[in-house]
C-alpha cells in the first residue's frame, strides 16, 4: 500500500492560465474522489469515479473544470481559465469496492494558489 | 438544513488533560460517521468510524468517539493528549441510500492547540 499521491503539491499560476492536477490512487481502489478545501474550511466534495467513470459532479464543479480517468486509475482535474477564487488544496481520495461505507485514502493534496 | 455542526472553531487543552471535540449531525437518518485529522500542509488520516453496533469506537491514537442517536452526536474523546495530536480535526458523513456514491460531508473543523 503506497498510498494516493497526488502532483504537484504546489502549483502558482497566473489568473487566466490552465492548469493540471494527478492523482494517482491506492492500486486496487476503484472508488476516486476529488474534494477541494479552502483556509478554515472543511473539504468539500467536487466530483466521484467509479473506475473510468464519473459517477457524480458537485454543483462547485464549474464549466472551467473538468475531471477524467480514463483507464480507471489514474485521475486529473483540470481548471482552466483560473480565478482568484480557485485559491485552494485540492485532495484527491479513494476507497475500495462495495460499501459506500469503506474509508477514503486521502493523497497529500496540491495547493493551488493564483496571483 | 442539512449539515455537519462542529460547534468549537478552535480548542486549547494543555498536555496531559482530557480532550472532547463536539460534532453534530442532522440528516432524516444516520448516517455513516467518521473522525479524521489533518496536520498542516497534509492530506487527512481517518481516526475512526462508525456504522452501527456499540456506540463506543475505538479510533487510532488513543482516540475514541461516542454517537448519541438522541442528541445526533458524534463526539471525539482522548483521556490524556500529546503535544503530537495539535491537528485540525474534521467530523464527516457518509449518506445512506440508493444511489449515494460515498462522498463525504465535512464539519468546518476544530483547530487543537496543545500546551506544554
Amino acid at each position: 500500500d503506497t498510498g494516493v499521491s497526488q502532483n504537484p503539491r504546489h502549483k502558482i499560476t497566473k489568473r487566466g492560465q490552465n492548469v493540471t492536477f494527478r492523482c494517482d490512487p491506492i492500486s486496487e481502489h476503484n472508488r476516486l474522489y476529488w474534494y477541494r478545501q479552502t483556509l478554515g474550511q472543511g473539504p468539500e466534495f467536487l466530483t466521484y469515479f467509479q473506475n473510468e467513470a464519473q459517477l457524480e459532479k458537485s454543483r462547485l464543479l464549474s464549466d472551467r473544470f473538468s475531471a477524467e480517468r480514463p483507464k480507471g486509475s489514474f485521475s486529473t482535474l483540470e481548471i482552466q481559465r483560473t480565478e482568484q477564487g480557485d485559491s485552494a488544496m485540492y485532495l484527491c481520495a479513494s476507497s475500495s469496492a462495495g460499501s459506500s461505507s469503506n474509508p477514503q485514502h486521502f493523497g497529500d493534496g496540491t495547493r493551488l494558489s493564483i496571483l | 438544513a442539512q449539515s455537519v455542526t462542529q460547534p468549537d472553531i478552535h480548542i486549547t487543552v494543555s498536555e496531559g488533560a482530557s480532550l472532547e471535540l463536539r460534532c453534530n449531525y442532522s440528516y432524516g437518518a444516520t448516517p455513516y460517521l467518521f473522525w479524521y485529522v489533518q496536520s498542516p500542509g497534509q492530506g487527512l488520516q481517518l481516526l475512526l468510524k462508525y456504522f452501527s453496533g456499540d456506540t463506543l469506537v475505538q479510533g487510532i491514537k488513543g482516540f475514541e468517539a461516542e454517537f448519541k442517536r438522541s442528541q445526533s452526536s458524534f463526539n471525539l474523546r482522548k483521556p490524556s493528549v500529546h503535544w503530537s495530536d495539535a491537528a485540525e480535526y474534521f467530523c464527516a458523513v457518509v449518506l445512506l441510500g440508493s444511489g449515494n456514491t460515498g462522498k463525504l460531508i465535512f464539519g468546518q473543523g476544530t483547530t487543537l492547540q496543545v500546551k506544554p
